[in-house]
């Protein structure tokens, strides 16, 4: 079955513990993407990737990192995660050409709590 | 920035009436998706839009595109339960997508 899955899907941690999400898909896309979702400002882009060793910076990357070493991996990771990095976070992917012109695929999302 | 304004934030109708959600840009949208979120879901990719003026269906979901291709809209038919969720646009801008902050469509019970 074609799908994006993350792991994990609740966490609850502290303030500055080191975290990493990871995502991994089975279709073979070469873009990969995080977001994070807000109540009210819908899904804003942390990272992307176009493919294999190609990262970019979407609207809110600070204090988020990722890395992509295999084409069905993308790890988002929280070097010191803060409060205000409470969110529910998504990994998507698409065909090669990104979202331009092909649907995203989401993962089940991750639901992350910084006290 | 680029940025997708989405309207409105909530709908609440009757079951068996219509529902509309509208997203606006201020520049031309090379292209406009439309995204459904069931309540404790993720994202499902519902429909592309390229042309300008296009106009497609999805049994009782109407997509529309703007000549201009700076506006779109989402229009349900006789809504029932099923389609209870968040519907959202999201424009192509430099290999990302740009995201309207979705409408929440809920049924009265």
């Amino acid at each position: 079955e074609a799908q994006v899955t993350q792991n994990p899907r609740y966490l609850i941690t502290v303030t500055g513990k080191k975290l990493t999400v990871t995502c991994s898909q089975n279709m073979n896309h070469e873009y990969m993407s995080w977001y994070r979702q807000d109540p009210g400002l819908g899904l804003r882009q942390i990272y992307y990737s176009m493919n294999v060793e190609v990262t970019d910076k979407g609207d809110v990357p600070e204090g988020y990192k990722v890395s992509r070493k295999e084409k069905r991996n993308f790890p988002l990771i929280l070097e010191s995660p803060s409060p205000n990095q409470t969110s529910l976070y998504f990994c998507a992917s698409s065909p090669l050409g990104g979202p331009s012109n092909q649907p995203q695929h989401f993962g089940d999302g991750t639901r992350l709590s910084i006290l | 920035g680029q940025q997708v304004m989405q309207i409105p934030q909530y709908q609440h109708v009757q079951e068996g009436e219509d529902f509309t959600t509208y997203c606006n840009s201020s520049t031309t949208l090379s292209n406009i998706q439309w995204y459904k979120q069931r309540p404790g879901g993720h994202p499902v990719f519902l429909i592309q839009l390229v042309k300008s003026g296009e106009v497609k269906k999805q049994k009782r979901l109407t997509f529309q595109f703007g000549e201009a291709k700076k506006n779109s809209s989402l229009h349900i038919t006789a809504t029932q339960t099923t389609d209870v969720g968040t519907y959202f646009c999201a424009a192509d801008s430099n290999y990302q997508l740009i995201w309207g902050a979705g409408t929440k469509l809920i049924i009265k019970p």
